[in-house]
């Protein structure tokens, strides 16, 4: 089955420690996206990559970085800068099609939820 | 800048109640305007989407219609189940050329058999 798989469902973050959370594609998309939702704060966009070995910042980029290297993968790492990490990240993949309209049609993974301890 | 505005929640109803979550946005230019649904503990799905203004999406009775005189795109369902119960977030096409999503808060709805 095609999909988006974001691993672990779940993941706590010590004081001072860095997190990765993982994010594969097997879509053939060549868009991916990461978000941050808060309780009734919608989704906020954290990187964005069009295209592989490149990526911008979103909304909300400080205290995380991602990195692109494969297609299928894009890796979030929240970092100890993040001084309020605790909140339900997705991911998402669109196609890098020639209409607008192919790309705003994303397909999200199941999340990972973060929690500090 | 763009953005979404979305009626507070929760909304709750009993099944088979005729449904309406509003959204309006604000927006320089014809962006196109969706509506996402998150059942709970999953990610987000595309539930309908329209591209200009007069358009009506649809996808499993729910509609919507691009009003672009009133800017608004209110997701509308004539008779919920139990199953519809989720979050439904609605969204529009970012000015560049990026593929980016501008979402809404969410309206959470539950209903009520």
């Amino acid at each position: 089955d095609g999909g988006i798989t974001q691993s672990p469902k779940y993941l706590f973050r010590k004081e001072g420690q860095n997190v990765t959370l993982s994010c594969e594609q097997n879509l053939n998309h060549d868009a991916m996206y990461w978000y941050r939702q808060d309780p009734g704060q919608g989704l906020r966009l954290i990187y964005y990559s069009q295209i592989v070995n490149d990526f911008q910042k979103g909304d909300i980029a400080e205290g995380y970085s991602v990195s692109r290297e494969k297609k299928e993968s894009f890796p979030l790492t929240v970092t100890s800068a993040q001084k309020n990490p605790t909140a339900f990240y997705l991911c998402a993949s669109s196609m890098e099609a020639n209409t607008l309209l192919a790309k705003n049609i994303q397909y999200f993974g199941a999340g990972t939820r973060l929690s500090v301890l | 800048g763009d953005s979404v505005t979305q009626m507070e929640g929760p909304v709750t109803l009993s099944e088979e109640a005729f449904l309406t979550i509003n959204c309006t946005y604000t927006a320089t230019g014809y962006p196109s305007l969706f509506w996402y649904v998150q059942y709970p503990g999953e990610g987000l799905q595309l539930l309908l989407k329209a591209t200009k203004a007069d358009d009506k999406g649809s996808n499993k009775g729910f509609e919507a219609t691009y009003r672009k005189e009133t800017t608004s795109f209110h997701l509308e369902k004539g008779s919920v189940q139990v199953s519809d119960s989720a979050v439904y977030f609605c969204a529009l096409s970012d000015r560049g050329n990026t593929g980016k999503l501008i979402f809404g808060q969410g309206t959470t709805l539950q209903v009520k058999p």
